[in-house]
This record gives C-alpha cells, sequence and structure tokens, in this order.
C-alpha cells in the first residue's frame, strides 16, 4: 500500500532563517506531487505541484521554493523565512491519471516563524 | 479564476442533529471529492462522485452531485461528537484540483 512521509511535525524557526521541508511517498511510481499551506481555522492553499522529476508548478508568488529531485520526494525550502510563512504545511500525492485525481496528504509540518 | 465554494463556513449542532454543507462552481466538475480534517490533523479522502446525479452513502454520511456537475452536497443524518472537523468538497474544473474553503463542523454534546 502507498504511505506518505512528512518531517519533521513541528518546526520553531527565527525569522530569515533557511527552510527544509520534505516529503516521500511509498508504494507508487510516478505520483503527482503538491505542496499546501494552511493557516489556523483557513482553507487549503496550493503551494507547488510536480507531475515529475524536476518538474515544478508554482501556483502563487511567495519566499518559498519547491524541488523533486527524486521521483517520489518532494522538498519544499526557502532562503530565508518571513513572518508570514507560518502555517501548517502539507504535502500530498495523487496518482499519474491527472490533476483531477483523489489526493492523499502526509500529516503536515506545523512551522511557527519568530 | 476558477473556484469552488463551499457554505457555510462554520456550523454548531446539537449532538443527534443533522448537518448539511454546500459545494458550488460556476463551472462544469469531472468529478467532485469530499475530504474531513479532524483538528490538528490532515485532510483524509472521504469519496467520489462522478455521474451526473450521482448519490453515495456512508454510514451516516450522504454525498450527492448535482445533474448539472456543479454543485455537490454532504449530508450528516444524527451526528456524533466524532463527526466533529473540517468537510471539505474538491472538484477539478480544469486539469487540477481545487478545494472549496471548508466548512467546520462543531458538535455539543
Amino acid at each position: 500500500s502507498q504511505t506518505i512521509h512528512q518531517w519533521p511535525a513541528t518546526l520553531v524557526q527565527p525569522v530569515g532563517s533557511p527552510l527544509s521541508l520534505e516529503c516521500t511517498v511509498e508504494g507508487t511510481s510516478n505520483p503527482n506531487l503538491y505542496w499546501y499551506r494552511q493557516a489556523a481555522g483557513r482553507g487549503l492553499q496550493l503551494l507547488f505541484y510536480s507531475v515529475g522529476i524536476g518538474q515544478i508548478s508554482s501556483e502563487v508568488p511567495q519566499n518559498l521554493s519547491a524541488s523533486r529531485p527524486q521521483d517520489r520526494q518532494f522538498i519544499l525550502s526557502s532562503k530565508k523565512l518571513l513572518l508570514s510563512d507560518s502555517g501548517f504545511y502539507l504535502c500530498a500525492w495523487s496518482g499519474v491519471q491527472g490533476g483531477s485525481q483523489p489526493q492523499h496528504f502526509g500529516d503536515g509540518t506545523r512551522l511557527s516563524i519568530l | 479564476g476558477q473556484q469552488v465554494m463551499q457554505i457555510p463556513q462554520y456550523q454548531h449542532v446539537q449532538e443527534g442533529e443533522d448537518f448539511t454543507t454546500y459545494c458550488n462552481s460556476s463551472t462544469t466538475l469531472s468529478n467532485i471529492q469530499w475530504y474531513k480534517q479532524r483538528p490538528g490533523g490532515h485532510p483524509v479522502f472521504l469519496i467520489q462522485l462522478v455521474k451526473s446525479g450521482e448519490v453515495k452513502k456512508q454510514k451516516r454520511l450522504t454525498f450527492q452531485f448535482g445533474e448539472a456537475k456543479k454543485n455537490s452536497s454532504l449530508h450528516i443524518t444524527a451526528t456524533q461528537t466524532t463527526d466533529v472537523g473540517t468537510y471539505f468538497c474538491a472538484g477539478a474544473p480544469g486539469n487540477m484540483l481545487t478545494f472549496g474553503g471548508g466548512t467546520r463542523l462543531m458538535v455539543k454534546p
């Protein structure tokens, strides 16, 4: 069966520090991968999605970047964090059949910027 | 841009009462999906509807997809405290899934 791993679960970072969040998927090949951010009590904001290695699409201009160095690895990064980068970051995968397929989420990372 | 709108944003109910959340799109959807996010957790896929007018049930949950494939609803009969959480619909107006803003359900025991 497919599983998705996301870490760390929580992270407290100072403003201006770098960020690297990692997500890996097991049990499937060539998944579509997604990074979302969720503010407290709010909906899901799609940040990036990827349909293959090295292929990244950005949905909103921001202080963050994403990379997909391997088929089942998706990384969210920042060189300098802002206060507004606080939130709950969720990685998700869906099947290769297309972007309208059901998505399966990792446990998320709660990021607090001080 | 293309959006999927969901109402209400919040709903408080007494345990045992029914609950319904509605999802609407300005464009035809290829499918509609529903997710549940428990407090402190991550969204979990519940179900997908594909056909016009489709109705599916999962125990006390009833999911409907409109005839025009532009709207959907989730109805919970006789809510329980375990139903607490945020329910998201998600549809694909184009080739990408778009999530609604969610309905947060609170149940008073």
